[in-house]
């Protein structure tokens, strides 16, 4: 059973676009909603992250809108920039005693000149 | 170390031997994790430790697989009796609080000939 799901697998943007990357969760029990960005032989880098007590947060260019009545939330990277060509995984995690990371599988992102 | 440290980089061995790969989490996280990437795929969640006791160990692929934390720091993960499909990336990733996000480690790239 998949917990995070995420869309699409792949995205090609140009240079200054918008990229929008989306994620659907099913556990209403997770509490902190992070974005993680891959480089090729690189482990994946903490890029920004929310809690559901907010709809909305910023950094820089990369923006994460969270919608929790339709338990879903998104990364927007405004100005898109050959250089953030990665792979983007969002992940959930639960508090109590295991606050195990579930991943989606991740969306590669590509950023034309 | 100010990053997650993890050892061997890389990692070539023949199917049967036993393989040890070694976290070494930023100093002070309580909580531990490995996770396994194979070639342009997602992160899959292997176990979990929170000190050095492991509440979830549910994606250990079989009994091959172990991993051992010990004086809430360091996490050695064992592979016994290596199989071609073990070949893949292994992440660990650590983690202060609940809250707070979990840092990667830039992997062991393990081989299986």
């Amino acid at each position: 059973q998949q917990q995070v799901k995420q869309s699409p697998q792949s995205l090609i943007v140009q240079k200054g676009g918008i990229s929008i990357i989306n994620c659907a969760y099913e556990n209403t029990a997770f509490d902190y909603f992070p974005w993680y960005q891959q480089f090729p032989g690189k482990g994946p880098a903490l890029l920004i992250a929310i809690r559901p007590d907010v709809s909305e947060k910023k950094e820089g260019r990369f923006t994460i809108s969270f919608n929790k009545s339709a338990k879903q939330f998104s990364l927007h990277i405004m100005d898109s920039q050959p250089g953030d060509s990665a792979t983007y995984f969002c992940a959930a995690s639960i508090g109590g005693s295991n606050y195990k990371l579930t991943f989606g599988k991740g969306t590669l992102l590509t950023v034309n000149p | 170390g100010a990053g997650v440290s993890q050892s061997p980089s890389n990692k070539v061995t023949e199917k049967g031997k036993d393989v040890e790969l070694r976290c070494d989490p930023i100093s002070g996280h309580t909580a531990l994790y490995w996770y396994r990437q194979s070639l342009g795929q997602g992160l899959e969640f292997l176990i979990y430790f929170q000190g050095n006791s492991a509440p979830d160990k549910s994606g250990l692929p079989s009994d091959r697989f172990s991993a051992e934390r010990t004086g809430g720091s360091v996490s050695t993960l064992t592979i016994q009796r290596t199989q071609q499909e073990d070949s893949a990336v292994y992440l660990c990733a650590s983690r202060l609080y609940r809250d707070g996000g979990a840092f990667f480690g830039q992997g062991t790239r393990l081989t299986v000939v």
